[in-house]
């Protein structure tokens, strides 16, 4: 199986910063992978599909790089709505795997 | 519009059996894969299962958790897509979420249609 590791865990950052969250492949995933941004009691929505393309009606500060087993997901102006967890998921290959997310915090 | 909604979530002992279903509209079922991911309270996003489509002989996948336990099928003349889950264990209590996935590039399929999701407690 893919492991996904994302780090860090836990986040605090202010409305305004630049911040970036990292996800690591335990193995070569080409660009397989999507990014997801939750709430408490909602459902995951997609961000980026693709480790760079911007899904339809997410905010352009939004943006994801990477290839093979290193992936970053950058949020180029925080906004209030952005605290959320944020998620790594990798469709390379079965059985789909998700990272433990990273919580991001008001400071 | 996509919309998926979940129904069947309870309280069940453990050892206990509970089937899941999704009811999808928007789209043509029969066209699309579909998968559970599951949460469990306080916990990240665990892939449970796959159901591909008509064309692909509706064939399943399942993360090893679940593996012989959980069943996934579907009634492509309902729009509905079902977990069946046997020999429950306390760990499989969780938020369980339907998906209708996208595809995109050569044929990934991307999670972008989510359902709100239906709360199985597995508890004595």
């Amino acid at each position: 199986d893919i492991q996904l590791t994302q780090s860090p865990s836990f986040l605090s950052a202010s409305v305004g910063d630049r911040v970036t969250i990292t996800c690591r492949a335990s193995q070569g995933i080409s660009s397989y992978l999507a990014w997801f941004q939750q709430k408490p009691g909602k459902a995951p929505n997609l961000l980026i599909y693709a480790a760079s393309t911007l899904q339809s009606g997410v905010p352009s500060r939004f943006s994801g790089s990477g290839s093979g087993a290193e992936f970053t997901l950058t949020i180029s102006s925080l906004q209030p709505e952005d605290f959320a967890t944020y998620y790594c998921q990798q469709v390379n290959s079965y059985p789909i795997t998700f990272g433990g997310g990273t919580k991001v915090e008001i400071k | 519009e996509v919309h998926l909604v979940e129904s069947g979530g309870d309280l069940v002992q453990p050892g206990g059996s509970l089937r899941l279903s999704c009811t999808a509209s928007g789209f043509t079922f029969s066209d699309h894969y579909m998968d559970w991911v599951r949460q469990a309270p306080g916990k990240g996003l665990e892939w449970v299962g796959r159901s591909r489509n008509k064309a692909n002989s509706y064939t399943t996948e399942y993360a090893a958790s679940v593996k012989g336990r959980f069943t996934i099928s579907r009634d492509d003349s309902k729009n509905s897509l079902y977990l069946q889950m046997n020999s429950l264990k306390t760990d499989d209590t969780a938020v369980y979420y339907c998906i209708r996935p996208e595809v995109r590039g050569r044929n990934e399929q991307y999670f972008d249609h989510w359902g709100q999701g239906t709360l199985v407690t597995v508890s004595s």
